[in-house]
This record gives C-alpha cells, sequence and structure tokens, in this order.
C-alpha cells in the first residue's frame, strides 16, 4: 500500500506571493491533517479535514487555508507569505476523524521564503 | 508556549547504553503518542498510549503513560545508532492534537 505523497517537495517563493501544497492520502484514509514545523515552534497543528469538511482549526491565521476533495486528497494554500512561514508543511492521513487514530505522515514539504 | 514539555532536547550517547526521554504536561490528554523523525523525513508512529499507568513494549522501547495521564516517559535499552532521530510526543485532548519539541537523540557506534 503506497503512503501518503506530497508535492512539491521543495518550493522557493518571496514575500507576498502565494502557494498550493498537495497531499494524497493513504487509499482508504478519509482524514487529512495538517502541520507546520519549525525549529523554533516544533510542530504545530493547522487544520484536519474529513469528508470534505474542516473538523478542527489551529490557531493559526486566515492566511492559511485548505480543502479536500472527494477522493481524500488535500490542498494547504497560504496566500501573502511571510518569511516566517518558512516551514515544512506536514500532511498526515488517518483511517477515521479521531485525533488519537494512527496518523501516517508524508516526507513533508520544505517551503523557503525569500 | 508548548504545552508538552519534552526533556532533554538534545542526548548524545554511545551505542549499547540505555537512555530514557520524558513528555510533560499540566493538561490531561485521551491519549499520547510517540513518533520518530529522521532527517528530510516525515514522524513514524511508534506506540500509541491510552490508559493511565499503562506501559507498551516495542522491542528495546518501553513507553509509559503516567497515571494522571499528563506524562510519559520512553525507556531505550542498548540504544544502537539507528534509534538516531527526532523523538516527538504528541497528547490529545477534545479534538486537539499537540506536539512536544521533540528529543534530538544521537547514538554513536
Amino acid at each position: 500500500k503506497a503512503g501518503v505523497t506530497q508535492t512539491p517537495r521543495y518550493l522557493i517563493k518571496t514575500r507576498g506571493q502565494q502557494v498550493t501544497l498537495s497531499c494524497s492520502p493513504i487509499s482508504g484514509h478519509r482524514s487529512v491533517s495538517w502541520y507546520q514545523q519549525t525549529p523554533g515552534q516544533g510542530l504545530q497543528f493547522l487544520f484536519e479535514y474529513f469528508s470534505e469538511t474542516q473538523r478542527n482549526k489551529g490557531n493559526f491565521p486566515g492566511r492559511f487555508s485548505g480543502r479536500q476533495f472527494s477522493n481524500s486528497r488535500s490542498e494547504m494554500n497560504v496566500s501573502t507569505l511571510e518569511l516566517g512561514d518558512s516551514a515544512l508543511y506536514l500532511c498526515a492521513s488517518s483511517l477515521v476523524a479521531e485525533l488519537y487514530n494512527e496518523q501516517f505522515f508524508g516526507p513533508g514539504t520544505r517551503l523557503t521564503v525569500l | 508556549t508548548q504545552l508538552l514539555e519534552q526533556s532533554p532536547q538534545f542526548l548524545s550517547i554511545q551505542e549499547g547504553e540505555n537512555l530514557t526521554v520524558y513528555c510533560n504536561s499540566s493538561s490531561v490528554f485521551s491519549s499520547l503518542q510517540w513518533y520518530r523523525q529522521e532527517p528530510g523525513e516525515g514522524p513514524v508512529l511508534l506506540v500509541t498510549v491510552v490508559t493511565g499507568g499503562e506501559v507498551k513494549k516495542l522491542k528495546r522501547l518501553t513507553f509509559q503513560f503516567g497515571d494522571a495521564r499528563k506524562d510519559s516517559s520512553l525507556h531505550i535499552t542498548a540504544a544502537q545508532p539507528g534509534d538516531t532521530g527526532l523523538y516527538l510526543c504528541a497528547g490529545a485532548a477534545y479534538n486537539d492534537m499537540r506536539f512536544g519539541a521533540g528529543t534530538r537523540l544521537t547514538v554513536k557506534p
């Protein structure tokens, strides 16, 4: 069974631009969560989608948004990029929407904002 | 501010030594998970503990959930270079999951 895939793996943008990251969960998994990982703040929860609905949201500004499609694939969008948005963005999928369920992480997208 | 405090932040030991890393919080969690993350990869789930006082063993790794479900520890026996990585704990409560900052372990051959 294929694991969680994320594209692109690396991305370089400049301040003010916007970016869209993609995540394909493990086949059959309906819950997708997004996290931001930085050396200073560690791993922080962005949001979680289940059956195309956002069920949980972390404490991030509205510039961070996401969506989930009917095939469970998910995208995350960051608008008006800031230098502080440079981070590793991780996607995790699980069978159901309970957060204590086993989450499988993708390799991440490393975003650099110049 | 991290809701989950992990200690130590960094640990460098020789192959064959034993070690314990800790994950502490003032909050109660319905479950706690431990992950290991290697450079360039996403975290990989090692174990989930849900019952206060629970102890789980995974080969040379022993995980314990505190009686009050506020803290946890990970003990590694006879560490090997392959155990090198960032160990993260994550607590789930009220549909919110919080991660600790991690313990970066280096095991030297």
